[in-house]
């Protein structure tokens, strides 16, 4: 089991370039989690999908962040354009239940954003 | 809407045994999850409790208070290797579940 994997792993870009985050999720694992994480916010969860199906992305900041699921194995997390607030980890989690009861979610390293 | 409160910092020694609280606010809640981050890794999942009492996995246990919308972390025989932030996440059912994280508790242990 190779885990959940990001890449890439640190991302420098300046302010009004494209960014995009990749994620492979643990094979079989149908639900998909985006987090992003600041020492101001702490955790916070972007978007999630069951199936590939996006079922709640309430937390996507605004119509600049936006994710796909094109296959169970596959994920993007888009920034365009991306902006100095925007700086943060982002994290990429799957669990084998839609909801992550009792079923624990599992994270990937992570992608150090840097926009200046 | 839904509110998760935690120390900010706890400091203990090495052998010792420490406590983390974690008071919570939701609506449609379904359990009380624990996370221990190292600084610069990735969230682990430690525990869940759905049902009041105590759940115990080696040197830690967790525990849960529906009544009263509280719960804890129990670290035993503490080594340095426990110094990490640690997370409650609490499970919010309604229309899209939802697993919603604290602020973090930084545990620092001493030797």
């Amino acid at each position: 089991d190779a885990g959940v994997i990001q890449s890439p792993r640190h991302e420098v870009t300046e302010m009004g370039q494209e960014v995009t985050l990749r994620c492979k999720p643990i094979s079989g694992h149908n639900s998909l989690f985006w987090y992003r994480q600041t020492m101001m916010r702490g955790l916070e969860l972007l978007i999630y999908f069951n199936n590939n199906v996006p079922i709640d992305d309430s937390g996507m900041p605004e119509d600049r962040f936006s994710a796909k699921m094109p296959n169970a194995s596959f994920s993007t997390l888009k920034i365009q354009p991306s902006e100095p607030r925007d700086s943060a980890v982002y994290f990429c989690a799957s669990s084998s239940r839609p909801t992550g009861v009792r079923s624990p979610l599992h994270f990937g390293n992570g992608t150090r954003l840097t926009v200046t | 809407g839904q509110s998760l409160e935690q120390p900010s910092e706890v400091t203990a020694v090495e052998g010792a045994i420490v406590q983390i609280n974690c008071t919570y606010q939701t609506s449609g809640f379904y359990g009380l999850s624990w996370y221990q981050q190292h600084d610069g890794g990735a969230p682990t999942f430690l525990s869940y409790n759905a049902l009041d009492g105590l759940e115990e996995t080696g040197r830690f246990s967790s525990f849960l208070s529906r009544s009263d919308s509280y719960g804890y972390l129990l670290l035993q025989e503490l080594q340095m290797k426990d110094s990490a932030s640690y997370f409650c996440a609490v499970m919010r059912g309604g229309a899209t579940n939802k697993l919603i994280f604290g602020t973090g508790t930084l545990l620092a242990v001493q030797p």
